[in-house]
């Protein structure tokens, strides 16, 4: 089982609705991140949450830290969101050390 | 530099040759981040700079991989006797301190070919 699992691995959605994408973990984390995919292959970091929530433009992040469950939200979609969404969480290795690990990943894409 | 600086941007090599890829960071970000994403795959963390040094080399696929900092900035990824199974795409991040504590900047990224 991945320590960072994501739902769904698809989604396709008319403009204008609501998205939700889920990550659930397994580890006890100090830092979670979404990041965006574009179909060129860069990566832009969306978010970085340890708690609660927070917001940017139409973008909206949640975390619960006791079910160890992350929410990204796009309200009033749009194609230009169409991307691979990546949950990715950071957390203390037994060594003490910093470790990183990151869900599979959720394509979406919006249809005009 | 403006953002996160990676290059080659495309690498094709043969089997069995070594490959340098070079990642410059943000100005002043201490913290660099080397990941690698197979064709189709997820991303794969791989090693962490704190400065330059790098607390935690078990993400490394392999003893044929290595990197090194130096003087705090410029990041190199070394690949010795490439393998097929190595082609993929590595990016390098970097922040101003941790993962836990600052966003990432990702670069573009340098597309590996192995032969």
């Amino acid at each position: 089982k991945n320590e960072v699992e994501q739902s769904p691995q698809n989604l396709t959605a008319q403009e204008g609705e609501f998205i939700t994408i889920n990550c659930s973990y397994s580890v006890g984390i100090s830092a979670l991140h979404w990041l965006q995919q574009h179909p060129g292959g860069g990566i832009v970091s969306l978010f970085m949450l340890s708690s609660g929530k927070k917001k940017h433009g139409r973008l909206i992040a949640t975390i619960n830290i006791q079910e160890k469950h992350s929410s990204l939200h796009i309200t009033a979609s749009h194609p230009r969101d169409s991307a691979v969404y990546i949950c990715a969480v950071g957390y203390i290795s037994n060594f003490g050390n910093e470790k990183l690990t990151f869900g599979t990943g959720t394509r979406l894409t919006i249809i005009p | 530099g403006a953002g996160v600086s990676q290059s080659p941007s495309n690498k094709v090599t043969e089997k069995g040759k070594d490959v340098e890829l070079r990642c410059d960071p943000i100005s002043g970000h201490t913290a660099l981040y080397w990941y690698r994403q197979s064709l189709g795959q997820g991303l794969e963390f791989l090693i962490y700079f704190q400065g330059n040094s790098a607390p935690d080399k078990s993400g490394l696929p392999s003893d044929r991989f290595s990197a090194e900092r130096t003087g705090g900035s410029v990041s190199t990824l070394t690949i010795q006797r490439t393998q097929q199974e190595d082609s993929a795409v590595y990016l390098c991040a970097s922040s101003t301190r941790s993962f836990f504590t600052d966003t990432q900047y990702f670069g573009p990224g340098t597309r590996l070919t192995v032969l």
